[in-house]
This record gives C-alpha cells, structure tokens and sequence, in this order.
C-alpha cells in the first residue's frame, strides 16, 4: 500500500493563527480524503480532496475555515484557520486507490491550541 | 444514512484469552466493511476488509472477522490475546455501490486492554 507522510507530525498554536498540515503520498492516488478525529473520539470526515477541483466537504464542515489544496495526484493540503481551543485534534489525511478499495492513513497532526 | 455500532468502549483481556469486539452495521445493502486499529501517537492500520462473498475474513496479526448478514454483525476476534495488541479498534462501513461518494462511518471505537 502506499506511504503516506504528514507534516507536521503535531503542533501547538496559538488562538487566531491558521496552521497548513502537509499530506504527501509516495505513488499516484486517486482519492485523498481529511479526517478529525477529537480527543477520545471517533473519526470524522472533513472533506474529499479532489485533485484540479474543489475540495467536497461533509456537513458541519466549510471551505473558509478548512480549506483544502490538492495540485497533483500525490499531494494536498488542509489548512485549519483561526484556530480556537475546540479545534485541538488529531487530523488525518487517508488514500485510496478508488472507491472500492480500502482507505490508508497517514500517522495524523496532532494539534493543540492555547 | 449508514451507522456502525461498536459494543463496548473498553474491553479488558488477560493475555492468552480469546479477544472479541463487536460491531454492528445498518446498511439497506450489503456494504464494505473494515476493521482498523490505531496505536498510540500513531494513525489508523487496516486490519481487514469484508467486500466479498466470502464471509470469514482473515486479517493481519492473527485477526479475523466473520460477516453475518442476518445478523447485521462483522465481529473482530483473535483466538490468543499479545500485550502487543493493546490498542484501540475501529469498525468503519462504507457504501457497496462506491461512486464519487466513496465515505468511510466509523464506530467510536473499542480501546483494548491486554493484563499479563
């Protein structure tokens, strides 16, 4: 299955500023998706990053406050944006192949706000 | 809308002894199902898949998943428990059909606690 490195690994900001969390794949991939995942919690889908369009975000989620690039078909980016405590979480970038293949993550952004 | 139920936040095993994690899904059709597991400080490993017919799964590390259909059930088991297992588990469901709406639901997740 394909590598999948995210940078950086984890973070502490600052209320206000906007963090870019880094998802680099080491083959081309169809499908790139951004989770959160809360303390204690299960995942959550953010958005599906669609490479040459927009990014599909899932309810409860919008392009202001996570915007997402994806330039080519082995990497993209989330940016969290005025980051606030409620936004402290562990972010995942997963891959598949397509969509009747299974999704493998990166390690995950582990983010903290003061 | 697609639901997993995982049974069990926590589940408490000596090492040695049988380990089962249940999981329950509600899908109008038969789904792809998969079982994951996250280490601490890391992100989520495939431990299995179920997109077949066949309907006992064996997966990494020893585990295996049997589909009942009736039963709406894909339980996660492994006949002797390692320390090396402790972890937490996560059942996720996503739609047969695929599609440009391919989305993984998972459960909440079973954390799984291994005494010597």
């Amino acid at each position: 299955s394909a590598v999948i490195s995210q940078k950086p690994s984890r973070d502490i900001c600052q209320r206000g500023t906007s963090l870019t969390i880094q998802c680099q794949v080491d083959s081309q991939v169809t499908m790139m998706f951004w989770y959160r995942q809360q303390p204690g919690q299960s995942l959550t889908l953010i958005a599906t990053a669609n490479q040459g369009s927009e990014a599909t975000y899932e309810s409860g989620f919008v392009i202001d406050k996570f915007p997402i690039s994806r330039p080519n078909l082995t990497f993209s980016t989330l940016t969290v944006s005025n980051m606030s405590p409620e936004d402290s979480s562990i972010y995942l970038c997963s891959v598949a192949e397509d969509p009747y293949q299974p999704q493998h993550f990166g390690d995950g952004t582990r983010l903290s706000i003061l | 809308a697609q639901s997993v139920t995982q049974l069990g936040s926590h589940v408490s095993v000596s090492e040695g002894a049988l380990v089962l994690l249940r999981c329950n899904y509600s899908s109008s059709v038969p789904p792809y199902l998969f079982w994951y597991v996250q280490y601490p400080n890391q992100g989520l490993q495939l431990l299995l898949k179920y997109t077949s017919a066949a309907t006992l799964v064996k997966g990494i590390n020893g585990f295996e998943a049997e589909f009942k259909k009736s039963e709406t059930s894909f339980h996660l088991t492994k006949p002797s428990a390692h320390m090396s297992d402790a972890a937490e588990y996560f059942c996720a469901v996503s739609d047969r059909n695929g599609g440009s709406n391919y989305k993984l639901t998972f459960g909440k997740g079973t954390l799984l606690t291994v005494n010597p």
